[in-house]
């Protein structure tokens, strides 16, 4: 089975712009979460997303938001790019039978630097 | 809320040594307790996990016993190789509502030397 894919690798952007990063889980996992890794706050947790709807969601602005559609793909957005928001971001697919104990499965993550 | 607290680190460690990490939690009800590990450039990957108390979870020499007493998920290996250099986290998933959200310590980065 092919593992969680993260598109792009690498972005380079300017404050200000938005940015939208892409998450493809592993074939028959329904749930995918965010993190937000910083060398000055670690992981973070974002939002999760399970059959299209965020379930849960993490401290952070507005400015974060994310999707998911019908064949469990996912995109998170950035907008109104901030300095500070430059970090790897992290996607993680689970199963989810509903229990909340299940394992997460990472992608290589998006590393974003905002100049 | 709910919380990890690793040990500080880095920790450096000759070939063959005993390695422990030290983690301690914070968390409601019955959380699930797993590490993580990260090498250079790559996300994480699962190194081991325990659902609850006294289960030992293991992986690739790594151990770790889930304390409820302690509320501790230590990781330990009884001899490490270079190839074990990496970032290593400690995480729990609580109960309830919390879908899809680990928390994390704050990564231990180990380096093995010949």
């Amino acid at each position: 089975k092919a593992g969680v894919t993260q598109t792009p690798r690498y972005l380079i952007k300017t404050r200000g712009q938005q940015v939208t990063l892409s998450c493809s889980p592993i074939s028959g996992h329904r749930s995918v979460s965010w993190y937000q890794q910083t060398p000055g706050q670690g992981l973070q947790f974002l939002f999760e997303y399970f059959s299209e709807t965020q379930r849960n969601k993490g401290n952070f602005p507005g400015r974060f938001s994310g999707r998911q559609f019908s064949n469990s793909r996912s995109e998170m957005n950035v907008s109104t790019l901030e300095l500070g928001d430059s970090a790897l971001y992290l996607c993680a697919s689970s199963p989810d039978s509903g229990r909340t104990n299940n394992e997460q499965f990472f992608g290589p993550g998006t590393r974003l630097t905002v100049l | 809320g709910d919380s990890v607290t690793q040990m500080e680190g880095p920790v450096t460690l000759s070939e063959e040594a005993f390695l422990t990490i030290n983690c301690t939690y914070t968390a409601t009800g019955y959380p699930s307790l797993f590490w993580y590990v990260q090498y250079p450039g790559e996300g994480l990957q699962l190194l081991l996990k325990a659902t609850k108390a006294d289960d030992k979870g293991s992986n690739k020499g790594f151990e770790a016993t889930y304390r409820k007493e302690t509320t501790s998920f230590h990781l330990e290996k009884g001899s490490v190789q270079v190839s074990d250099s990496a970032v290593y986290f400690c995480a729990l998933t609580a109960g309830g509502t919390s879908y899809g959200k680990l928390t994390f310590g704050q990564g231990t980065i180990l380096t093995v030397h010949p």
